[in-house]
Formats: structure tokens, sequence, C-alpha cells
């Protein structure tokens, strides 16, 4: 079984802090994704990494996949309000493999 | 990306009693997924929904348990059934178009057993 370990559980900043999480496992994906859930509602999709050593960025939000594949980490500049929420790393290994889900981070930003 | 519609949001539920909940997608869609999420709590897949034949189920839910459907491209059904207050939970249709890696989700059905 493909374990993804998140961390930390749980963080809660001031609005305009910087943070890093991260999203770490022993075995090796083809791709990994990261989904923010706010609460009633479904994950959404920010981004898919598929190359070891792959820098992503989504405005605010840079994500990296480990060089190994292992591993991912998600660094939000600046943080805002809007940006709570539950974050999931998620790791697929092959095109038609299950999707394997950490257990989250709740970010809480206060204004 | 496809839109998932799925309904209900949520339901009060008597125990011994099923609910069966739907997930429309707006597009024909390659694979779609049920899961089960605790709040605040990562998901957990219950199976994956074939079309046309029975569905795959992961280790610890059984068709007997939540029965689903898939008779088309883009709708699947889940029933829990005979409910306990255990399986109080939200419940997430998911799917994937093709050669795309990420997964759309519904909104989820927030469902409570009393």
């Amino acid at each position: 079984t493909q374990l993804l370990e998140q961390s930390p559980q749980f963080l809660s900043i001031q609005e305009g802090e910087n943070l890093t999480v991260y999203c770490n496992s022993s075995s090796v994906f083809s791709s990994l994704q990261w989904y923010r859930q706010e609460p009633g509602e479904g994950p959404v999709l920010l981004v898919t990494v598929v190359t070891g050593g792959e820098v992503k960025k989504l405005k605010r939000l840079t994500f990296q996949f480990g060089d190994a594949r292992k591993d991912s980490s998600l660094h939000i500049t600046a943080a805002q309000p809007g940006d709570t929420g539950l974050y999931l790393c998620a790791g697929k290994n092959g095109a038609n493999s299950k999707l394997t889900f950490g257990k989250g981070i709740t970010l809480s930003v206060r204004p | 990306s496809a839109v998932i519609s799925q309904k209900p949001s949520r339901d009060i539920c008597q125990r011994g009693t099923s609910l069966t909940i739907q997930c429309q997608v707006d597009s024909q869609v390659t694979m779609m997924f049920w899961y089960r999420q605790q709040p605040g709590q990562s998901l957990t897949l219950i199976a994956t929904a074939n079309q046309g034949s029975e569905a795959t189920y992961e280790s610890g839910f059984v068709i007997d348990k939540f029965p689903i459907s898939r008779p088309n491209l883009t709708f699947s059904t889940l029933t829990v059934s005979n409910m306990s207050p255990e399986d109080s939970s939200i419940y997430l249709c998911s799917a994937i178009q093709g050669a795309v890696y990420g997964y759309t989700f519904g909104s989820g059905t927030r469902l409570t057993v009393v």
C-alpha cells in the first residue's frame, strides 16, 4: 500500500505570512496532484506534477515534486484568507492506477 | 474539465433505511469513482463504477452494502443500504476524462444517520 504523509496536519497563520507544507512517501509516484477543498465542497485540483524536480507556480502558490518522485511541497507566498481550506495531496503510479490521498493539511489564514 | 452534479447535497436518514446518491457528469468520462470522507479528513475510495458491468470495490467495502450502478458514460448512483450511524459521512463522486491526470469531484453528499 502506498501511503502519503502530509505535514503539518493543522496550520494557523496571519494574513501576509509565507508557509510551506509537505507531502511525503516512501513510494515512487508517476504523478502527484494537490487539491484544495473548502467546507461543503468537493476537492478542486490545483496542480499535477509528473517530472522529478518539477516546479510549478500558480499565482502565489509554488509546487515542487521531489527529484525521486516520492515527495512534494507546496509554498504559499503572502497568504490570504481565501487560501483557507483543506489541502490534499494525491499520488498515482501508472495511468490506470488508483489515486492515493494523504490525510490533508487544514490551513487557516487569519485576516 | 467535466462538471459533476451530485444530489442530494445532504440528508438525515433513519437507521435501517437506504439512500441512493446520484452523480451526473456534463460530458462523457472514462472512469467514475465513489469516495467517503469524514469532515476535515482524507478521502477513502469505496469503488470504481464501471460502465455496463459490476463495480470494482476496495477492501472493506462490499456490493450488498454499497450497490453501485453506471448505466452510461455520464451517470452513476451509489446506494448506502441498511444504514447505521457509522455510515454518517460525506460521500463524493469523482470522474476523470481520457488522459487527464487530475480528478473532478462533485460537491458531496453529507449523510447523517440517526
